[in-house]
């Protein structure tokens, strides 16, 4: 009963590289949620996704940040050209289709990726 | 919109006694889910309790409850017979219920430092 998984769990990228990020959600999960905790803050919402579908991208950056989450595999979170800025944990959530659950606890983490921008 | 207010940046409590974690909220929805999350040094977010809006009673879960006062906005977090193992940081967080699940809101979070 394996919960969501991340990989990398720390990544280390050079100003101008591109990092990629992978979440795989609980199995039965269908809705992926990206959230970036920077340092002695709080998880901020980035964007939130369905199988092939991006429902809402609103936390995430205009520029340089993408992210899916295809029919087959994991959850991608994508960022390119990278900055020092970018130096953050993202962490990865997911949950049931609510058709299914209501349960509270139904958006469960991954152990975070630890993105540093050297 | 949804607001979580963690006013307490840090906290210290003797090992074995209780501690309370403040959290005030803000949101219009009728609606919502509040939540603590627990962060260890080693990064992970553990989940530990929820509260419902519309649930009477506060939540509790083994040493944690939740202080649930919905007039007020607040839903503080208890942890009683502190353990040196509790030490980290603590997270409020929300989400509307009719929205979907999974969308949270997050405070800056509270140091909890648990001392021998």
């Amino acid at each position: 009963n394996a919960g969501v998984m991340q990989n990398p769990r720390h990544l280390v990228r050079r100003r101008g590289q591109e990092a990629r990020l992978r979440c795989s959600p609980m199995k039965g999960h269908s809705h992926v949620y990206w959230y970036r905790q920077l340092p002695e803050e709080g998880l901020k919402f980035m964007v939130y996704l369905q199988k092939e579908n991006i429902i809402d991208e609103s936390g995430m950056p205009k520029e340089r940040f993408s992210a899916e989450f295809p029919k087959e595999g994991p959850s991608i979170l994508r960022i390119q050209q990278v900055v020092r800025g970018d130096s953050a944990a993202y962490f990865c959530a997911s949950s049931p289709d609510r058709r299914q659950s209501q349960s509270p606890g139904s958006a469960f983490f991954g152990q975070g990726t630890r993105l540093t921008v050297v | 919109a949804q607001k979580i207010t963690q006013t307490q940046p840090g906290m210290f409590v003797q090992e074995k006694e209780a501690v309370t974690l403040d959290c005030t909220y803000d949101t219009s929805d009728q609606s919502y889910g509040l939540f603590w999350y627990k962060q260890p040094s080693s990064g992970e977010m553990i989940f530990l309790i929820y509260q419902g809006s519309y649930d009477e009673q506060n939540a509790t879960e083994g040493r944690y409850s939740l202080n649930f006062q919905k007039a007020r906005k607040s839903a503080n977090l208890v942890i009683s017979a502190s353990q040196l193992g509790d030490s980290a940081m603590y997270f409020c967080a929300m989400r509307g219920l009719n929205t979907n699940a999974g969308k949270s809101t997050f405070g800056d979070g509270t140091t909890l430092t648990v001392k021998p």
